[in-house]
């Protein structure tokens, strides 16, 4: 089944502990893309990456990285989170740029 | 500066009704696309229908169809005969030619009374 999966599905975490939210898609898409979605705000890019190797920013990079070794995979790393960092997040895919996305189950996260 | 903007937090729609949600958006470039997704109360973002901007046809996909008016920059989704599954948060996006990025309104919330 074609797919994109993230996790964990929810996290609840502390402030400045490291973590790691996994994204990976089984329909060999160039285009991977992390958003996160808060009320009233949409969804608002964080990174996105045309294809292996590849990333780059989007409108609100600050305190998230990302890596794209893969062509799968596109995980995305807190560093030190902090708790404007709670929101629901959601990983997405397309076969180039400008396709309709495929969008993961979402990620909640809740930073204390 | 806000590039897409769905300007109803709330919609109410009796069933069998058609409905329209607004989205308007805000680019220079000539080559673009505008999608429209659906939230259900479950969570996941489902896709609905795509509009090129070069595309001269509204898109239609079942129940679905884009208003697509290029000089006032709307993209409208129209949903027809609607059903109480069609109860959910619906979000207007737009990928651009300049730079990679999509951009997603902030959504407008419909629902269907029986």
């Amino acid at each position: 089944e074609a797919q994109v999966t993230q996790n964990p599905r929810y996290l609840i975490t502390v402030t400045g502990k490291k973590l790691t939210v996994t994204c990976s898609q089984n329909m060999n898409h160039e285009y991977m893309s992390w958003y996160r979605q808060d009320p009233g705000l949409g969804l608002r890019q964080i990174y996105y990456s045309m294809n292996v190797e590849v990333t780059d920013k989007g409108d609100v990079p600050e305190g998230y990285k990302v890596s794209r070794k893969e062509k799968r995979n596109f995980p995305l790393i807190l560093e030190s989170p902090s708790p404007n960092q709670t929101s629901l997040y959601f990983c997405a895919s397309s076969h180039l740029w400008g396709n309709e996305q495929f969008f993961g189950p979402g990620t909640r996260l809740t930073v204390l | 500066a806000q590039k897409i903007t769905q300007t109803q937090p709330g919609m109410f729609v009796q069933e069998k009704e058609a409905v329209t949600l607004d989205c308007t958006y805000d680019t220079s470039d000539q080559s673009y696309g505008l999608f429209w997704y659906k939230q259900p109360s479950s969570g996941e973002m489902i896709f609905l229908i795509y509009q090129g901007s070069y595309d001269e046809q509204n898109a239609t996909e079942g129940r679905y169809s884009l208003n697509f008016q290029k000089a006032r920059k709307s993209a409208n989704l129209v949903i027809s005969a609607s059903q109480l599954g069609d109860s959910a948060m619906y979000f207007c996006a737009m990928s651009r030619d300049t730079g990679n990025q999509f951009y997603f309104g902030t959504g407008t919330s419909l629902t269907v009374i029986p």
